[in-house]
């Protein structure tokens, strides 16, 4: 299967402060990225999908400016966490989409717990 | 909200047991997939149905995808520890790769 890797896989920072988590697939090229938040216990909730090149596009109730998401090149795609808040604490996954095919499989990073104290 | 509901949230098992989860959407759907997910760990591709009532094993995950393409089933035989973990639906509407996760369902295993 596609290799993702993420990093950090865990950061605890102050609030306040802004974090970024990058997102590499490392064995193949990725037109489109999605971007995942998993809070304890709860299922996964896109927050949003970016395609190389161009703007992201964003869920409801997701907040554009607090959550910046640069897809600058085919293997890299990061997501910074502006002035983050406790209540920003979570599980951040990317999943590249691999493939032109509708409803392909989908490969997830092992994830970046983010605590904000 | 959420629009894929998975039931039960919570199941547990003793080993040898079998178990079952059952995934519903509010619309249909283009092809369902199922996630495996390890405490800690990211979600694993298991597999995807795409056919009307298609009906897929693996070893001993039966997979089903409802007539309708709104519901769909795993079911485990026999269960063994190393099933522990959430096992997430996740349906894919229209002409997009969007997956729409269901709530999950947590399986713990007792030896």
């Amino acid at each position: 299967g596609a290799v993702v890797s993420q990093h950090p896989s865990r950061v605890i920072c102050k609030s306040g402060t802004s974090v970024k988590i990058e997102c590499r697939s490392l064995d193949f090229q990725a037109t489109t990225m999605f971007w995942y938040r998993q809070f304890p216990k709860k299922s996964l909730m896109l927050m949003a999908t970016s395609n190389e090149g161009s703007k992201a596009t964003y869920e409801q109730g997701v907040e554009k400016d607090k959550f910046l998401i640069n897809h600058a090149s085919l293997t890299l795609s990061t997501l910074t966490v502006t002035s983050a808040h406790p209540e920003d604490s979570s599980f951040y996954i990317c999943s590249p989409v691999v493939g032109g095919g509708l409803g392909n499989e989908q490969f997830f990073g092992p994830g970046t717990r983010l605590t904000v104290l | 909200g959420q629009q894929v509901m998975q039931i039960p949230q919570y199941q547990h098992v003793q080993e040898g047991e079998d178990f079952t989860t059952y995934c519903n959407s509010s619309t249909t759907l283009s092809n369902i997939q199922w996630y495996k997910q390890r405490p800690g760990g990211h979600p694993v591709f298991l597999i995807q149905l795409v056919k009307s009532g298609e009906v897929k094993k693996q070893k001993r995950l039966t997979f089903q995808f409802g007539e309708a393409k709104k519901n769909s089933s795993l079911h485990i035989t026999a269960t063994q520890t190393t099933d522990v973990g959430t096992y997430f639906c996740a349906g894919v509407r229209g002409a997009t790769n969007k997956l729409i996760f269901g709530t999950g369902t947590l399986l713990a295993v007792q030896p």
